[in-house]
């Protein structure tokens, strides 16, 4: 079946450095994905989404690259600090609106100060 | 504040107990969804409501039944339940068009 999933479960960071969470999806349809961060006793939060047309898009100290040849997903964070400690998922969905939105199930980020 | 408020934050409950979820959204959108999310598993949807209308139901057990009063209030009604459905439910809500979902900071159920 389709599958959304993640390298690595836990991922430990020097604050200051780049952080990479990797996520790999396997439905060939998805066009739209999402990258969210759950914080501890807090709901998912968005933080930066691709469509399909596009492998690179850039927000604030955060970047998700897109490689849809070898269906792959990830989250870039600059200068990575405490406050970035969080579970992180990535989401895929085929664009429509309310679609089906498939979760990973995520890569937990520890800064180590 | 995200938005979408969640009550209760947490609650236990035995097997034969009733209780229920509410969420609410004050953002003006016209999609809610329920999601569990369990220890070690991905986030499953359980259902999706559009402009009032249930659009999905993502084989959920009857022992859990969902009410959507209208487009700001989402409810997830529970009765018999068994200690597996020990998770934290969490509502969402989007806007039909783009899709960004908003995420209330979820019900912690324990049942017993």
């Amino acid at each position: 079946g389709e599958s959304v999933g993640l390298h690595l479960p836990t991922l430990s960071v020097q604050e200051g450095d780049n952080s990479i969470i990797n996520c790999a999806y396997s439905n060939s349809a998805s066009d739209y994905f999402i990258w969210y961060k759950q914080e501890s006793g807090k709901g998912p939060q968005f933080i930066i989404d691709i469509r399909s047309n596009m492998d690179k898009r850039q927000g604030q100290r955060v970047t998700v690259l897109l490689n849809k040849t070898v269906k792959h997903l990830s989250l870039q964070i600059a200068a990575t600090q405490p406050g970035d400690s969080a579970v992180y998922f990535c989401a895929e969905s085929v664009s429509g609106g309310y679609q089906k939105v498939t979760f990973g199930t995520g890569t937990k980020l520890q800064v180590i100060p | 504040e995200t938005g979408v408020t969640q009550t209760p934050r947490h609650l236990v409950m035995g097997m034969t107990n009733k209780k229920s979820l509410k969420c609410e959204q004050h953002l003006g959108h016209n999609a809610m969804y329920w999601y569990k999310q369990s220890a070690k598993k991905p986030l499953e949807l359980m259902f999706v409501y559009n402009f009032k209308e249930q659009t999905e139901n993502n084989s959920v057990p009857s022992r859990f039944s969902p009410e959507c009063p209208n487009s700001s209030h989402l409810f997830l009604h529970l009765h018999t339940l068994q200690p597996e459905d020990s998770a934290l439910y969490l509502c969402a809500s989007s806007q039909q068009e783009t899709g960004e979902l908003f995420f209330g900071e979820g019900s912690r159920l324990t049942v017993l």
